[in-house]
């Protein structure tokens, strides 16, 4: 079955730092990988994906992950941090040999900007 | 577009009443699904469908229904509410063919209080 760890509910960094948020997952099959934002009171929305090819993912709002099979990792970085990036990050995994295909989420990490 | 549109927003219900969330999205979606929101423990599947009569359990079933009429609607029913399903439901859906890469489109969540 799959499964996702994300390490650290919550992260706090200054205005202008690195966003490192941390996510693991577990797959017996080559996984597809998802990070999604969610806004307050809004729904999720698509960061970016890993499907196939090159492991380094760009995504929106000058994000970016980068899949690493041998540590079974696809952690979430920003090499400078905005205010508007304030929001809960979510890391999700899907395999591609289910026709189901549903996706499975982490446990979330919210992420803090201090001025 | 509309997307995905969940309704109500907001309802409080008393323990062993029963009601139903609605989901309804507007972009020929083969697949959609159901997931609850507690803090500290992500996004959880409920229950999901890929495709009009075809519907199958998530995660965290017990205690909902569904079914898939049509391709556009995706109902959610709570047969006898325990303070237990008190939590942010989000219904989201991907385009066919299914496939463990296409991207979930969120509705904007509807929040159930069961006192």
């Amino acid at each position: 079955a799959q499964s996702v760890t994300q390490l650290g509910s919550h992260v706090s960094v200054s205005e202008g730092a690195l966003v490192l948020l941390r996510c693991n997952y577990s797959s017996s099959v080559p996984p597809y990988l998802f990070w999604y934002v969610q806004y307050p009171n809004q729904g999720l929305q698509l960061l970016l994906k890993y499907t196939t090819g090159a492991t380094l993912v760009k995504g929106i709002n000058g994000f970016e992950a980068e899949f690493k099979k041998s540590e079974t990792s696809f952690h979430l970085t920003k090499p400078s941090a905005h205010m508007s990036d304030a929001a809960e990050y979510f890391c999700a995994v899907s395999d591609k040999s289910s026709s189901a295909s549903k996706i499975i989420f982490g446990s979330g990490t919210r992420l803090s900007i201090r001025p | 577009n509309a997307g995905v549109t969940q309704t109500p927003k907001f309802q409080v219900l008393k323990t062993g009443q029963s009601m139903t969330l609605q989901c309804a999205q507007d972009m020929n979606h083969e697949y959609m699904s159901w997931y609850r929101q507690d803090p500290g423990m992500g996004l959880r599947l409920i229950h999901y469908s890929v495709g009009a009569g075809i519907t199958d359990q998530g995660e965290v079933p017990n205690g909902y229904n569904v079914s898939r009429s049509t391709t556009e609607d995706f109902p959610l029913r709570l047969l006898s509410a325990a303070p237990s399903q008190t939590s942010v439901y989000f219904c989201a859906s991907k385009p066919g063919p299914v496939s463990g890469a296409n991207v979930l489109t969120f509705g904007a969540g509807s929040r159930l209080t069961v006192l």
